[in-house]
C-alpha cells in the first residue's frame, strides 16, 4: 500500500509569491490534516479535512487556506508569502475521524521564502 | 483546553542503557496518548499509543510506554538503546474539541541521542 505523498519535495518561493502545496493521502483514508513544522514553533496544526469538510483549523492567519477533493486529495495554499512562513508542512492521514486513530504522515514539503 | 509538555529538549544516552523520553499531558476527558518518532527530512512514524487498558504499552521497535494517571504521564521507554535511535520524539493528545470533532495537539519534540 502506498503512503502519504506530498508534493513536490522542495519549493522556494519569493515574498508576496502564493504556493500550493499537495497531499495524496493512504488509499482510503478520508481525514487529511497539514501542519506546520519549524525549529522554534515545533509542531502546529494548520487544519483538518475529512470528506472534503474542513472540521477543525489550527491559530494560523487566513493567507494559510486549503481543500480536500473527492478523491480525499488535499491541497494547502499561501498566500503573499513571508519569511516567516519558511518551514516544513507535513500531511498526515487517518482513515476515518476516529479518536483514537494513529496518523500517517508524508515525507513533508520544505518550503524556503526568500 | 488540552496540552502536551515534553519537558526535555535534548536527551543523551549510551548506547546499551535504558533510556526515557518524558510526557506529560492535559485533558478535560479521557486521555488518548500517541508516540511519535522522526528522522532527518522525513515525516513522523507511529510508535504507539495508549487508548485504555493495560498501562504499559508496547509498540514498535521495542519501544514501550508507560501510562500514568495519577502523574499525567506517558513516558516512553526503551531496555536497551541502539545508536540508530537517534531521532526527534514526539508526544502528542488527542481530545475533542468543543466542536465535538477530534483535535491532536504535540509536544515540541525531544531530540534522541544515542552516544556510541
Amino acid at each position: 500500500k502506498a503512503g502519504v505523498t506530498q508534493t513536490p519535495r522542495y519549493l522556494i518561493k519569493t515574498r508576496g509569491q502564493q504556493v500550493t502545496l499537495s497531499c495524496s493521502p493512504i488509499s482510503g483514508h478520508r481525514s487529511v490534516s497539514w501542519y506546520q513544522q519549524t525549529p522554534g514553533q515545533g509542531l502546529q496544526f494548520l487544519f483538518e479535512y475529512f470528506s472534503e469538510t474542513q472540521r477543525n483549523k489550527g491559530n494560523f492567519p487566513g493567507r494559510f487556506s486549503g481543500r480536500q477533493f473527492s478523491n480525499s486529495r488535499s491541497e494547502m495554499n499561501v498566500s503573499t508569502l513571508e519569511l516567516g512562513d519558511s518551514a516544513l508542512y507535513l500531511c498526515a492521514s487517518s482513515p476515518d475521524t476516529g479518536i483514537d486513530t494513529e496518523a500517517f504522515f508524508g515525507q513533508g514539503t520544505r518550503l524556503t521564502v526568500v | 483546553a488540552q496540552s502536551v509538555a515534553q519537558p526535555e529538549d535534548q536527551v543523551n544516552v549510551a548506547e546499551g542503557n535504558p533510556l526515557t523520553v518524558k510526557c506529560t499531558y492535559s485533558v478535560s476527558g479521557n486521555p488518548y496518548l500517541f508516540w511519535y518518532v522522526q528522522y532527518p527530512n522525513r515525516g513522523l512514524q507511529f510508535l504507539l499509543k495508549y487508548i485504555t487498558g493495560d498501562n504499559l504499552v508496547k509498540g514498535s521497535y521495542g519501544f514501550e510506554a508507560e501510562f500514568n494517571k495519577s502523574q499525567t504521564s506517558f513516558h516512553l521507554k526503551k531496555p536497551s538503546a541502539l545508536v540508530s535511535d537517534s531521532a526527534l520524539y514526539f508526544c502528542a493528545v488527542r481530545d475533542l474539541n468543543s466542536g465535538g470533532y477530534q483535535k491532536v495537539t504535540f509536544g515540541t519534540g525531544t531530540k534522541l541521542q544515542v552516544i556510541p
